[in-house]
């Protein structure tokens, strides 16, 4: 079985200061690893993910999240944070291709950041 | 190009009756799966469909049952509705069963009275 944990049900920062959004997850198998954010009333959109290869991953709007496998963690980070970055962010863990439960997310119970002017 | 497209927006039902949410998927897309979201929640998975069968489960009773038709265009049933089925119901689309890219449709939220 997978798991996802977010350290902090909320998270705020000022504009232009550093965002880190903090995940951990569980997995018994090399997993695949997914930032999602979610604005009001809307769909998920995919930031960023990584599968294989180079452990710091970039994704949209200046974030990049970093895998480290003896932490067991994928925390995002930007340099400067945005007004727009206001949102809910969900990190989601899967099992890599050709596992049993490969198109199956397991995601976490959100971060909701708050961007202060 | 549309991308994953829900019906309808909002819903709101009573306790004990049946409810049909419904998905097209993002063009070029054969594969729908379906998460469901409580307030205050992550996403949970409910089930994946591909090539009209169901592929994987998540943790959810018989009353949550689906369908996926020849053009990849899926429904979510749920009967005998409880007042904790409330929630956004989120239907993702991929190509194949590959999960690396899914595109999230807006949902569809169901109030349960």
């Amino acid at each position: 079985a997978q798991s996802v944990t977010q350290l902090g049900s909320h998270v705020s920062v000022s504009e232009g200061a550093l965002v880190l959004l903090r995940c951990n997850y569980s997995s018994s198998v090399p997993p695949y690893l997914f930032w999602y954010v979610q604005y009001p009333n809307q769909g998920l959109q995919l930031l960023l993910k990584y599968t294989t290869g180079a452990t710091l991953v970039k994704g949209i709007n200046g974030f990049e999240a970093e895998f480290k496998k003896s932490e067991t963690s994928f925390h995002l980070t930007k340099p400067s944070a945005h007004m727009s970055d206001a949102a809910e962010y969900f990190c989601a863990v899967s099992e890599g291709a050709g596992g049993t439960s490969y198109g199956k997310l397991t995601f976490g119970q959100g971060t909701i950041l708050t961007v202060h002017p | 190009d549309a991308g994953v497209t829900q019906s309808p927006t909002h819903l709101i039902k009573t306790r004990g009756q049946q409810v049909t949410l419904r998905c097209s998927p993002k063009s070029g897309h054969d594969t729908v799966s379906w998460y469901q979201q409580a307030l205050g929640q992550g996403p949970q998975f409910i089930f994946q469909y591909y090539e009209e069968e169901e592929r994987q489960r998540g943790n959810f009773p018989d009353r949550f049952s689906g369908h996926q038709f020849p053009n990849y265009s899926s429904e979510l049933n749920v009967n005998a509705l409880l007042l904790g089925d409330s929630a956004l119901y989120l239907c993702a689309s991929s190509w194949g069963q590959a999960n690396e890219k899914l595109f999230f449709g807006s949902g569809t939220q169901l109030s349960v009275l």
